[in-house]
């Protein structure tokens, strides 16, 4: 079976740009979550969603966003791209008969110049 | 949201035990404690979890405390496949199942 996959691998935008990503969950799972991971930090939670909806958000400004789609893949939206946002932007799927397990994709990385 | 911290580095020898330790003092009775790892350019991968009682599988031991502020990830035998980052976790059960990551540990070893 496929695990996660994340689209594209990699990405330059320039600042004020604005981007999406996106992610394709291993079959059967219908949960899927965002995490940012700036270089030399673990991955901060961004979004969290199931069944289409919005589960968990966590802090990042109005400009991120993201949707999920009937199929449960997701993208994710960053608007009014700054330095700051250049990180690798990790992909988790969940079974949902379980939480124990988060299983991640490769990520995406993205580069703001 | 709950907060977990950790040893930026350690090192260990090829075939030899490692204890890594993690502390969680701000633990809720509804949060468990997950360990994930990252391998270099790839994404995190589960290891472990637990919530009160101690849990072995194929890969390593969850060692938690009493008061479960604190707990252990015990590899029996590292190898040098096990060099990564090591991520202790509270996965927040009241509110939602979302996955906080601490800034993880370095594990280097050596041959």
């Amino acid at each position: 079976d496929a695990g996660v996959t994340q689209s594209p691998t990699h990405l330059i935008k320039t600042r004020g740009q604005q981007v999406t990503l996106r992610c394709s969950p291993i079959s059967g799972h219908k949960s899927v979550s965002w995490y940012q991971q700036v270089l030399g930090q673990g991955p901060q939670f961004i979004f969290q969603y199931y069944e289409k909806e919005e589960r968990g958000r966590g802090n990042f400004p109005d400009r991120f966003s993201a949707r999920q789609f009937p199929n449960y893949s997701s993208e994710l939206n960053v608007n009014a791209l700054l330095l700051g946002d250049s990180a690798l932007y990790l992909c988790a799927s969940t079974w949902t008969g379980s939480y124990n397990e988060q299983f991640f994709g490769p990520g995406t990385r993205l580069t703001v110049l | 949201d709950a907060k977990t911290t950790q040893p930026n580095s350690m090192e260990s020898n090829e075939e030899e035990p490692v204890h890594l330790p993690c502390n969680h003092s701000t633990i809720s009775g509804t949060d468990y404690i997950h360990w994930y790892r990252q391998l270099p350019s790839q994404g995190p991968e589960y290891v472990i979890h637990g919530l009160t009682s101690n849990v072995n599988n194929r890969m390593a031991s969850l060692a938690i405390a009493e008061d479960r502020k604190s707990s252990t990830l015990i590899l029996h035998r590292a190898t040098l496949r096990d060099a990564a980052v090591y991520y202790c976790i509270l996965r927040d059960v009241g509110t939602g199942n979302q996955f906080y990551f601490g800034t993880g540990t370095s594990l280097t070893v050596i041959p």
